[in-house]
């Protein structure tokens, strides 16, 4: 079993709908949770950045994280084809910092 | 501010060669993590540095390399170049906001 799960879809949605996305962990030590929207053959931008569980708004997007399930979530609302992209949840431990990849999920949202 | 800053864009090497790839941080932050992210896979760690120091290093056999420099920027070593090293080589800089990646060094080993 990976360290993080992550569906690798491909989702498809159409313009203006709410997308959640999902990534669950084995690791109870991981105290950091983050987000990154990655374009074809560029580098991850980092969209959120959380460290309790709970809720965190960003805009339209909203990351949640439950630490007892060890379950975390990034929801994208009224998706533009802009967000079109692969989303990459990462954590990490508290000291070292080092952030742990899902391997992503695809993206597409249709005009 | 800038942003995280790598080169080259592109390199291309021979199978065999050894490749060098730079990587300078967002001003202020002191620590470097390099990844490799092949066609198809995820983000898969190689090299933490902090301080100048290697802190950690992920599962890679030692011709993979790197140092950093006094001023945080950092450089990854790959000696030996094997095919299977075509990659994107992303590296990474950290603050107490999160970890900001560059743009990436796309290698191709032929």
């Amino acid at each position: 079993q990976k360290e993080v799960e992550q569906d690798p879809g491909p989702l498809s949605v159409p313009e203006g709908a709410i997308v959640s996305l999902n990534c669950t962990y084995s690791n109870s030590a991981f105290q950091y949770f983050m987000w990154y929207r990655q374009y074809s053959r560029k580098g991850p931008e980092l969209l959120m950045y959380t460290y309790s569980s709970g809720n965190k708004e960003d805009g339209r997007f909203t990351a949640q994280v439950d630490k007892s399930s060890k379950y975390i979530s990034l929801f994208i609302r009224d998706s533009q084809p802009s967000d079109s992209a692969t989303y990459l949840c990462a954590m990490s431990l508290a000291g070292s910092y080092i952030p742990t990849f899902g391997r992503g999920t695809s993206l597409i949202v249709h005009p | 501010e800038a942003g995280v800053t790598q080169s080259p864009t592109h390199l291309i090497k021979t199978r065999g060669q050894q490749a060098t790839l730079r990587c300078s941080p967002i001003s202020g932050h002191t620590s470097v993590y390099w990844y490799q992210q092949a066609l198809g896979l995820g983000l898969q760690f190689l090299l933490w540095y902090d301080e100048g120091e290697e802190r950690n290093r992920g599962n890679f056999p030692p011709r993979f390399s790197g140092r950093q420099f006094p001023n945080y920027s950092s450089e990854l070593n790959v000696n030996a170049l094997e095919l299977e090293d075509s990659a994107l080589y992303l590296c990474a800089s950290r603050s107490n906001l999160g970890a900001f990646f560059g743009q990436g060094t796309r290698l191709t080993v032929v």
